[in-house]
């Protein structure tokens, strides 16, 4: 079975544009939450997402916002970004929301100049 | 509000050596996680502990979970280099809320 992916791997931005960012779970989970990874910060929840819904939102900025689709695919876009938004973004999917085992994909690489 | 800490941050260890990795989360918690995380690379889980009591094995690796302290373990015996990488843990406190992770424990192995 594949595992979650993620594209891009890579990006390199400039400040003030903005990024989409996509993930496609393992297939037959429909949760799918996405994370933020820097050094000094460490791993914090963005959003969680079920049955195209937002379920649980973590303490970003409105620039930072999300969807997904009935297919259980979502991305996450980020508007008018800083330096700040360079991060490790990791996206994980369980099969469903509440207490499921997450599965992470490799991560999406944004560096922010 | 769900707070998670780890020690040591750091861990630097001779080969065939133990250790322990030490995990506290601040309130009740339905589950407790560990995840490796090699150098560029995303979380590999390793192991999901359920319940008061609950010990769990794989290889050199022991991970275990007292709910009564709000304590987890990683215990790490005879200390291969394989095993160097960053160790996370995870809590959630219920099962609709979000995973909240300790600052890992970024741990080396040295001959």
């Amino acid at each position: 079975k594949a595992g979650v992916t993620q594209t891009p791997r890579y990006l390199i931005k400039t400040r003030g544009q903005q990024v989409t960012l996509s993930c496609s779970p393992i297939s037959g989970h429909r949760s799918v939450s996405w994370y933020q990874q820097t050094p000094g910060q460490g791993l914090q929840f963005l959003f969680e997402y079920f049955s195209e819904t937002q379920r649980n939102k973590g303490n970003f900025p409105g620039r930072f916002s999300g969807r997904q689709f009935s297919n259980s695919r979502s991305e996450m876009n980020v508007s008018t970004l800083e330096l700040g938004d360079s991060a490790l973004y990791l996206c994980a999917s369980s099969l469903s929301t509440g207490g499921y085992e997450q599965y992470f994909g490799p991560g999406t690489r944004l560096t922010v100049t | 509000e769900l707070k998670v800490e780890q020690n040591p941050l750091f861990l630097s260890m001779q080969e065939g050596k133990n250790y322990t990795i030490y995990c506290n989360y601040s309130t009740t918690s339905d589950r407790l996680y560990w995840y490796r995380q090699d150098p560029g690379k995303s979380l590999e889980s390793l192991f999901v502990l359920l319940s008061n009591g609950a010990v769990k094995q794989e290889g050199r690796l022991m991970a275990s979970l007292d709910t009564k302290a709000r304590l987890s373990t990683l215990h790490i015996t005879a200390a291969v280099h394989d095993l160097s990488a960053t160790y996370f843990c995870a809590a959630e406190d219920s099962g609709n809320t979000p995973l909240v992770f300790g600052k890992g424990t970024r741990l080396s192995v040295i001959a």
